[in-house]
């Protein structure tokens, strides 16, 4: 299953709302879509796993949504420790994850 | 608090061959599916191997199919992946990363533990 994250950069100010897509190139159970945090330096974090269910410690302004091919995950609004790349990943299958987005200070 | 720590990375010249060791701590290690990520420089993330709690399911990505082999050793808590005939587009920062659930395919939760990886890096 192949992830097409959009868009590959997002610029934006603190404070503002972030949506990020990830589309897959077949359906994937809600139960299998996760979505991570990295940084520079640093390993990747689990944001969300289910499609919807925040991982432990994660802010609640991070949100994630979809089914079938279309999963989104929306900061409601961005801190500064939030600009960082983010992917979507699934595990229903193969596992495989998107090729990132870039969420950048505008 | 789960810890993951990956050695055994390195240069190594296209062809040869290279083992990986990834040793956990923090979690009761035979409850868990473990996996193999990996980051080359100006790519994303790529999923690389995972295998089950109990060795009887593998899984590899098509890129590393035949050349890389996963295993672990529960007594040991220690994960490992032997990387053969290696590329230069092997070279990537490798990460050990546990699964919230016990297979590879199907399992609950993500992964919610890494490590901080290790450098393998192939060229002449």
């Amino acid at each position: 299953i192949v992830l097409t994250q959009s868009p590959g950069t997002l610029s934006l100010s603190p404070g503002e709302r972030a949506t990020l897509s990830c589309r897959a190139s077949q359906s994937v159970s809600s139960s299998f879509l996760a979505w991570y945090q990295q940084k520079p330096g640093q390993a990747p974090r689990l944001l969300i796993y289910g499609t919807s269910y925040r991982a432990s410690g994660i802010p609640d302004r991070f949100t994630g949504s979809g089914s079938g091919t279309d999963f989104s995950l929306t900061i409601s609004r961005l801190e500064p420790e939030d600009f960082a790349l983010y992917y979507c990943h699934q595990y229903g299958g193969s596992p495989t994850f998107g090729g990132g987005t870039k969420v950048e200070i505008k | 608090e789960v810890q993951l720590v990956e050695s055994g990375g390195g240069l190594v010249q296209p062809g040869r061959s290279l083992r990986l060791s990834c040793a956990a701590s923090g979690f009761t290690f035979d409850d868990y599916a473990m996996h193999w990520v990996r980051l080359a420089p100006g790519k994303g993330l790529e999923w690389v191997s995972g295998i089950n709690w109990q060795s009887g399911s593998l899984d590899y990505a098509d890129y590393v199919e035949g050349r890389f082999t996963i295993s672990r050793d529960n007594a040991k808590n220690s994960l490992y992946l032997q990387m053969n005939n290696l590329r230069s587009e092997d070279t990537a920062l490798y990460f050990c990363a546990k699964s919230q659930g016990a297979s590879v395919v199907g399992a609950p939760g993500g992964l919610d533990s890494w490590g901080q990886g290790i450098l393998v890096t192939v060229s002449s």
